[in-house]
């Protein structure tokens, strides 16, 4: 069975600096996709960015950013210039291609940024 | 936009109860899921529905069961509820090969 893992609990950063959230799967497929969602107080699961393994490229939204080493099973996210509005729980997540669409989720980071 | 409507964002009932949790979706996904989510465990799935009437089970479906009648509507039944069962409650929904959608969940406390 697939599993992710989130080792750090909680992480905190000043704001305007760059903070770096841990993510490692473990999976015996070749073709997976790989999401980080945030929750902030409101509960909403929002979509931060999604990886595709077949890409070698590290996908990227406005600050977010992410380091995929697919030969390491490793999935990090960088947030660069962190605000307030980022303040929430990190989830990372990962599904197989094809087949049943579940996602498996790690155990989630709270991110706190100190002003 | 997507939007999937959980009808309760709070609920408490009491050990014994039967406990419904309905789920909407507006956009015609195939794909619906129920997801528990407890500190520290992250979010677990608990059944899932790829199609009206069609049901699977996920990681911990003891306790619960899940009804889909119509394609839009997907319900978590905890037919005897215990403490145990106290926790947030996450709905969400998908098309084939597109990213989950995500209710804003229902926290249940169970008495």
């Amino acid at each position: 069975a697939q599993t992710v893992t989130q080792s750090q609990p909680e992480m905190s950063v000043q704001e305007a600096e760059t903070v770096t959230l841990s993510c490692t799967y473990d999976t015996s497929e070749s073709d997976y996709y790989l999401f980080w969602y945030k929750q902030p107080p409101s509960r909403q699961m929002i979509l931060v960015i999604r990886q595709e393994a077949y890409k070698q490229q590290n996908a990227t939204e406005n600050r977010f950013s992410v380091n995929f080493q697919k030969a390491a099973k490793s999935f990090s996210l960088k947030i660069s210039d962190s605000q307030l509005g980022d303040a929430a729980m990190y989830f990372c997540a990962y599904r197989r291609s094809g087949g049943a669409q579940k996602l498996v989720f790690g155990q989630g980071t709270r991110l706190t940024i100190n002003p | 936009d997507v939007k999937v409507t959980q009808s309760s964002r709070y609920l408490v009932k009491r050990t014994g109860e039967k406990v419904f949790l309905e789920c909407v979706q507006d956009m015609d996904h195939e794909n619906m899921f129920w997801y528990r989510q407890d500190p520290g465990l992250g979010l677990r799935l608990i059944y899932f529905s790829y199609d009206v009437k069609m049901k699977e089970k996920g990681d911990i479906p003891e306790g619960y069961s899940v009804s889909r009648e119509k394609k839009e509507r997907f319900s978590l039944i905890l037919e005897s509820a215990s403490t145990n069962q106290t926790s947030m409650y996450l709905c969400a929904s998908s098309a084939m090969g597109s990213p989950l959608h995500f209710g804003n969940g229902t926290r249940l406390t169970v008495t």
